[in-house]
């Protein structure tokens, strides 16, 4: 009964590839995100998304795109991965973002582009 | 540029004693702090909270402390416990724009010796 979760766990492949990571939540949130963790440890926010708006950070690559099929759920497709693009992506969602700030992350998922 | 700063990578600290851990951000729009715990190969976990028109949340053995001044937050554990070794994420949101996306600093990794 994990609240959010993610996969794959693990994802390695080869640069130039398009690869998919999947996130759910059993929460019944209304906003989910998307988080990119560097190999500085710094955690930026990617996007966040609800059924009303998708805002996107600026800074990030059009390669990725966050899909959302319904209001569980919310995955990250990218395409043509460089190898800038290995990390740990964490998936989040929160309760109506406008009335909590609190966000319930998942396990996060481990990408190596070779 | 980092919006908010954790300039303590890692603290040691003895079983018992009180872990204190600093947090400095610069964008005084913020008006919400969280800080989040993290163990290796999961994700962050809420831990806890203050608004800006509070100075001091208690919640436990954690305390956080906010010095809007001196744009200063800092998150207290008495007694401390092995079991609170982990990396502590300080983050902050409300950044005035209608932004309920959270701005977090790099870390901070606790080390509680038993």
């Amino acid at each position: 009964d994990t609240a959010v979760s993610q996969t794959p766990k693990y994802l390695v492949t080869q640069m130039g590839n398009d690869k998919s990571i999947k996130c759910e939540q059993n929460l019944g949130h209304d906003t989910m995100y998307w988080y990119k963790q560097d190999s500085k440890k710094f955690l930026k926010i990617m996007f966040s998304y609800n059924n009303k708006e998708l805002i996107i950070n600026e800074t990030v690559p059009n390669r990725f795109s966050p899909k959302s099929p319904d209001k569980a759920h919310l995955n990250l497709h990218i395409n043509s991965l460089e190898l800038g693009d290995s990390a740990v992506y964490f998936c989040a969602s929160s309760q109506q973002a406008e009335i909590s700030y609190e966000q319930y992350f998942g396990p996060g998922t481990r990408l190596t582009v070779t | 540029d980092q919006q908010v700063k954790q300039n303590s990578p890692s603290l040691s600290v003895q079983e018992g004693r009180i872990s204190i851990l600093n947090c400095d951000y610069t964008n005084s729009m913020f008006d919400y702090f969280l800080w989040y715990k993290k163990y290796p190969a999961e994700g962050p976990t809420f831990l806890i909270s203050i608004s800006s028109i509070k100075d001091k949340n208690e919640d436990g053995r954690f305390t956080v402390f906010l010095n809007k001044s001196a744009k200063h937050l800092s998150l207290h554990i008495v007694p401390s416990q092995p079991g609170d070794s982990a990396v502590y994420f300080c983050a902050a949101s409300g950044d005035g724009a209608g932004s309920y996306q959270l701005t977090f600093g790099k870390g901070t990794k606790l080390s509680v010796i038993p």
